[in-house]
């Protein structure tokens, strides 16, 4: 059982706006910057958020963040074959002194 | 270019022990807190252990007390020294770093650990 709670699918059409959160609690996501990866079957994950809403250089920004509370959530515009990946949120838990993980969602677009 | 290459993956028997190593170039190793984070097959990601650049160092509740990270400056390396290793512990592992988010990671390497 993750400390950060994510949908553990969420699918979309080509075109299509989907969002996939991750919840968290105070001790995390509700004082500390979220990001999130993507990570490719076999491949090592890639950043795609940086503090909470913020894209790395090279990333599109069909993807974007957002934060509020003890809520974070990625969304991705204009759906595209090519971002079928699972996803991930992560943060430093002042409680745990360490970086968690959610349990990440698998993106499928039908 | 940065590249972070991880060596020392392999089986181990339950027990046993294990360091992984690895090695980063194209950045300014000394400047930079490094990760260790692993995934089993199928799984999600879960992070094992950090340390700082002041060599500070932080671990996952599951690792702590029979894994130990460490850091080489001047070999431009990371290290995971690890002992008492059960199958819970199979896992590719990977390093990543990253000023921000961790925007660099290895190929990762694969540890089963399996009498």
């Amino acid at each position: 059982q993750s400390v950060l709670t994510q949908p553990p699918s969420a699918s979309g059409t080509p075109g299509q706006r989907v969002t996939i959160s991750c919840s968290g609690s105070s001790s995390n996501v509700g004082r500390k910057n979220v990001y999130w990866y993507q990570q490719f079957s076999g491949t090592a994950p890639k950043v795609l958020i940086n503090r909470n809403d913020q894209r790395p250089s090279g990333v599109p920004d069909r993807f974007s963040g957002s934060k509020s509370g003890t809520s974070a959530s990625l969304a991705i515009s204009g759906l595209r074959s090519d971002d079928e990946a699972d996803y991930y949120c992560a943060v430093w838990d002042d409680s745990l002194s360490g970086w968690v993980f959610g349990g990440g969602t698998k993106l499928t677009v039908l | 270019e940065v590249q972070l290459v991880e060596s020392g993956g392999g089986l181990v028997q339950p027990g046993g022990s294990l360091r992984l190593s690895c090695a980063a170039s194209g950045f300014t190793f000394s400047k930079y807190d490094m990760h260790w984070v692993r995934q089993a097959t199928g799984k999600g990601l879960e992070w094992v252990s950090g340390i700082g650049r002041a060599g500070d160092t932080y671990y996952a509740g599951s690792v702590k007390g029979r894994f130990t990270i460490s850091r080489e400056n001047a070999k431009n390396s990371l290290y995971l020294q690890m002992h008492s290793l059960t199958a819970g512990d199979t896992a590719v592992y990977y390093c990543a770093t990253g000023l921000d988010g961790w925007d660099s990671w290895g190929q990762g390497t694969l540890i089963t650990v399996s009498s």
